[in-house]
């Protein structure tokens, strides 16, 4: 697509429930990023993928995230047994592959806003 | 682990000001990078700095990735009422792209 899209944009779950999270890249674009923005923070660094190999998990706060990529383009998220204090903006971003120079520069989506109530 | 240090964290400035923000980290990093982002919008990119000592300009805005590959600063000059928003630096280093906590800047009426 032209742009990364990225879906719910919304999203409001009960603690305890699990939630996925999904990312469109934009078509051709090698290199997957999620990053996590809490109220008025900065972007929280997730997990990183070049194709559908994800080389830097390091990011992922818990074992109740994972991720996946099928295909070298669209990317889930899931986050089981939601806390509170996994709300937040999760963003996705794609670049064209995830080494030097102008490639890596990021495309971000809007952003899928999940409240744990 | 790396982190970008960024500052300062908010501005109240006039219309018309210049702003100046900067990041520096403890780590080299090999590509800095500048965003904006709106309310309710992922971060868009402003300027991307490749080299030590480059220094990039994209109208209003400036942009130099310090000699030390530790540093970088954004200057925008005659600041409007769109320029209101938070700015994020970014560093590039090995697989990771990390991200400072980001400048809010607001323009008082």
């Amino acid at each position: 697509g032209a742009g990364v899209s990225q879906s719910p944009s919304n999203k409001v779950t009960e603690k305890g429930k699990d939630v996925e999270l999904r990312c469109d890249p934009i078509s051709g674009h090698t290199a997957l990023y999620w990053y996590r923005q809490s109220l008025g923070q900065g972007l929280e660094f997730l997990i990183y993928f070049q194709g559908n190999s994800a080389p830097d998990k390091s990011g992922l706060p818990s074992d109740r995230f994972s991720a996946e990529r099928t295909g070298g383009s669209v990317s889930t998220l899931t986050i089981q047994r939601t806390q509170q204090e996994d709300s937040a903006v999760y963003l996705c971003a794609s670049s064209l592959s995830g080494g030097l120079g102008g490639a890596n520069v990021l495309t971000f989506g809007a952003g899928s806003r999940l409240t744990v109530l | 682990g790396q982190q970008l240090n960024q500052s300062p964290q908010s501005m109240f400035i006039q219309e018309g000001e210049d702003v100046s923000m900067n990041c520096t980290s403890s780590s080299i990093f090999n590509t800095w990078l500048w965003y904006k982002q709106d309310p309710g919008e992922g971060p868009v990119l402003l300027i991307a700095l490749y080299k030590a000592g480059e220094l990039t300009s994209n109208g209003r805005l400036t942009a130099q990735f310090g000699i030390t590959r530790k540093d970088s600063f954004l200057n925008i000059s005659a600041s409007i009422p769109s320029d209101v928003g938070i700015y994020f630096c970014a560093g590039h280093r090995d697989d990771k792209i990390i991200f400072g906590k980001g400048t809010r800047l607001h323009i008082l009426p």
